[in-house]
């Protein structure tokens, strides 16, 4: 593993269905991020962790929900899927969630699309 | 209310000209500002950044100027390369916030074709 993966690469899924979009990164960074992409709208960050252990809402976090067990990992749960989550989401890491002067590093992107 | 905007969804350039995306921003707290680049089916990358006490920061073909105030922030890439074609997303922060305030708020993006 480098970097960030995230599984599975796409998946289509029925309303109502429950769904564990999976993220891990082997770089050892503090926080971690999930982020869903639609057109005209950018990026749009659901969820954050500074640290293992902790979260804590983002922008658009309705509908989803996280856990960070321990430093790799970060799963996104949509408990009850429904069409206007379909989107591309992708996850993101960076050194330290407090520092104010650090990038982000993005995987591949998971595209969900929910009927 | 988008807090970061980017007005122009595509942007058409001859291969060795000059590119240049803009990103305007409303709130005042943001005082970090970051361009990242994606490729198709691929997640974005981290371009260059600037902080607000400088106005201009520069990485090889890749310059960043903020006008403050303005709340505006411009990349600059001379010369283009056809490589160069991608989305650039701008993103912003404030840094003296806590929370959720404190992460990064990203534009919608520019698609920047490079013509050969």
């Amino acid at each position: 593993i480098a970097g960030i993966t995230q599984a599975p690469t796409s998946q289509i899924l029925a309303a109502g269905r429950r769904m564990t979009l999976r993220c891990t990164q082997d770089m050892r960074h503090n926080a971690m991020y999930w982020y869903r992409q639609d057109l005209g709208l950018g990026l749009r960050l659901i969820h954050y962790s500074n640290t293992a252990g902790t979260t804590g809402k983002g922008e658009v976090p309705d509908g989803y929900s996280v856990s960070r067990a321990n430093t790799d990992d970060f799963p996104l749960t949509l408990a009850s899927a429904v069409p206007s989550q379909t989107s591309v989401y992708f996850c993101a890491s960076s050194p330290s969630g407090r520092a104010s002067y650090n990038e982000q590093f993005f995987g591949p992107g998971t595209r969900l699309t929910v009927l | 209310d988008q807090q970061v905007k980017q007005n122009s969804p595509s942007l058409s350039v001859q291969e060795g000209r000059i590119s240049i995306l803009n990103c305007d921003y409303t709130n005042s707290m943001f005082d970090y500002f970051l361009w990242y680049k994606k490729y198709p089916a691929e997640g974005p990358t981290f371009l260059i950044s600037i902080s607000s006490i400088k106005d201009k920061n520069e990485d090889g073909r890749f310059t960043v100027f903020l006008n403050k105030s303005a709340k505006h922030l411009s990349l600059h890439i001379v010369p283009s390369q056809p490589g160069d074609s991608a989305v650039y997303f701008c993103a912003a922060k404030a840094t003296i916030s806590s929370g959720s305030a404190r992460q990064l708020t990203f534009g919608s993006g520019t698609q920047l074709t490079v013509l050969p």
